[in-house]
């Protein structure tokens, strides 16, 4: 299976939108809607920021939202701030029975 | 408030087989959860290791499944993961998660993470 695509970087000023994207195949991403997102700060655990595609964990910010078009998905983050500095991966699990994580996007505040 | 902690060997020579045990605390390990191993190699991204079920059923990556077992250990609360025949591309940071019937194939709690350096 191979990594999911993402861009390697995005950048926005606080107060901005910014939308990370995440390809696939009809084995993962579009195969069912069990695409995650996760967030990292350098030096820290991840941290599970968006489920099933377009749902919030408990106590995560809604300026955090996800959707899915085909084989791609989506994180959007609204209102940026400089605490959403990171770098943010995008995960499906596929029709294996296997889960996939993104490359990887670094997420900057301007 | 369930949390995990990894531990492990820190530094292991190539071709040994390298082992990982991370510990459940805060609540059960026999419950409708899917316990994860994820790594990391320095500056770059996430990768999939494998999951195991209390019941026993295990997922592992296509790409690892040779060199890789997982086993769980209900009566002291811990999952360990077995690597076989590393090298230096096994140098990671090595995470476990848990994956909940609460956050559908999301994994929502992580482990701070163990680093594991293959150097003769």
């Amino acid at each position: 299976q191979s990594a999911l695509t993402q861009p390697p970087s995005v950048s926005g000023s606080p107060g901005q939108s910014v939308t990370i994207s995440c390809t696939g195949t009809s084995s993962d991403v579009g195969s069912h809607n069990r695409v995650s997102w996760y967030q990292q700060p350098p030096g820290t655990a991840p941290k599970l920021m968006i489920y099933e595609v377009s749902n919030r964990p408990s106590g995560v910010p809604d300026r955090f939202s996800g959707s899915k078009s085909g084989n791609t998905a989506s994180l959007t983050i609204s209102g940026l701030q400089a605490e959403d500095e990171a770098d943010y991966y995008c995960s499906s699990y596929t029709t294996s029975d296997t889960y996939v994580f993104g490359t990887g996007t670094r997420v900057t505040v301007l | 408030q369930v949390q995990l902690q990894e531990s492990g060997p820190g530094l292991v020579k190539p071709s040994v087989t390298l082992s990982l045990t991370c510990v459940v605390s805060g609540g059960s390990i026999s419950s409708t959860n899917w316990w994860n191993w994820v790594r990391q190699p320095p500056g770059k991204g996430l990768e999939w290791i494998g999951q195991i079920h209390q019941s026993g059923n295990i997922d592992y990556n296509p790409s690892l499944r040779s060199r890789v077992t997982m086993s769980i250990d209900k009566s002291n609360k811990q999952f360990s993961l077995k690597l076989s025949s590393v090298t230096a591309a096994d140098t990671a940071v090595y995470y476990c998660a848990r994956g909940t019937v609460q956050t559908p194939f999301g994994m929502d709690v992580w482990g701070q993470g163990t680093t594991v350096t293959v150097s003769s």
